[in-house]
């Protein structure tokens, strides 16, 4: 079956800092990625995503690159912010079916 | 539109209640679902809908009904509330069964707590 496998956190940085939040994945066929971001008492929205091997998402300064060769998504920033606080969700979805599977989340938080 | 909205935004019950989560969405997506989220371990599906008249149970079933009347709507019923269904569920839509790249849209989350 598929599963997603997050960086354990939570994770704090200070402003200005790199970012990365580590994300692999098992999946039978041949899933699409994505980040979700989940601010302080909100629902999901989606950050990026992408659909097949090298392809590279990138949204609000964040990016992540879909390497099949090692099954892996990680999430990157090269200068977060405070706005950036939240809490972080790698998920895949396989072609064809409808259901997401999530990984358990990261919870970032960005010290001034 | 409105996107996915919920309803009510908190709950509390105690336990043995029951209750019905609202969802609605405008945008007429076929795929719905309902998740729960618990620290430490991410959303789990409880039951989702590819079209109206059709339900399926996803990896958390238990304790839960739902049904599909309409596209819009997709409400989730508590039959008899345990402390154990104490979570922030959200409600979640799509236009069809997984399109590549195709993401979901989420609703704002009800939190309930049972006593």
């Amino acid at each position: 079956g598929n599963s997603v496998t997050q960086m354990e956190g939570p994770v704090t940085l200070s402003e200005e800092a790199f970012l990365t939040i580590n994300c692999t994945y098992t999946a039978t066929g041949y899933p699409s990625l994505f980040w979700y971001v989940q601010y302080p008492g909100e629902g999901l929205q989606l950050l990026l995503k992408a659909t097949k091997a090298d392809d590279k998402g990138s949204n609000k300064g964040f990016e992540a690159t879909y390497r099949k060769e090692t099954t892996s998504f990680h999430l990157e920033k090269g200068s977060v912010q405070v706005s950036d606080s939240a809490v972080y969700f790698c998920a895949l979805r396989n072609f064809g079916n409808e259901k997401l599977t999530f990984g358990t989340g990261t919870r970032l938080t960005i010290i001034p | 539109n409105a996107g996915v909205t919920q309803t009510p935004k908190f709950q509390v019950l105690k336990t043995g209640q029951s209750m019905t989560l609202q969802c609605a969405q405008d945008m007429n997506h076929e795929y719905m679902s309902w998740y729960r989220q618990d620290p430490g371990m991410g959303l789990r599906l409880i039951h989702y809908s590819v079209g109206a008249g059709i339900t399926d149970q996803g990896e958390v079933p238990n304790g839960y009904n739902v049904s599909r009347s309409t596209t819009e709507d997709f409400p989730l019923r508590l039959l008899s509330a345990a402390p154990s269904q104490t979570s922030v569920y959200f409600c979640a839509s799509s236009p069809s069964q997984g399109a590549r790249g195709e993401t979901q849209y989420f609703g704002p989350g009800t939190r309930l707590l049972v006593l």
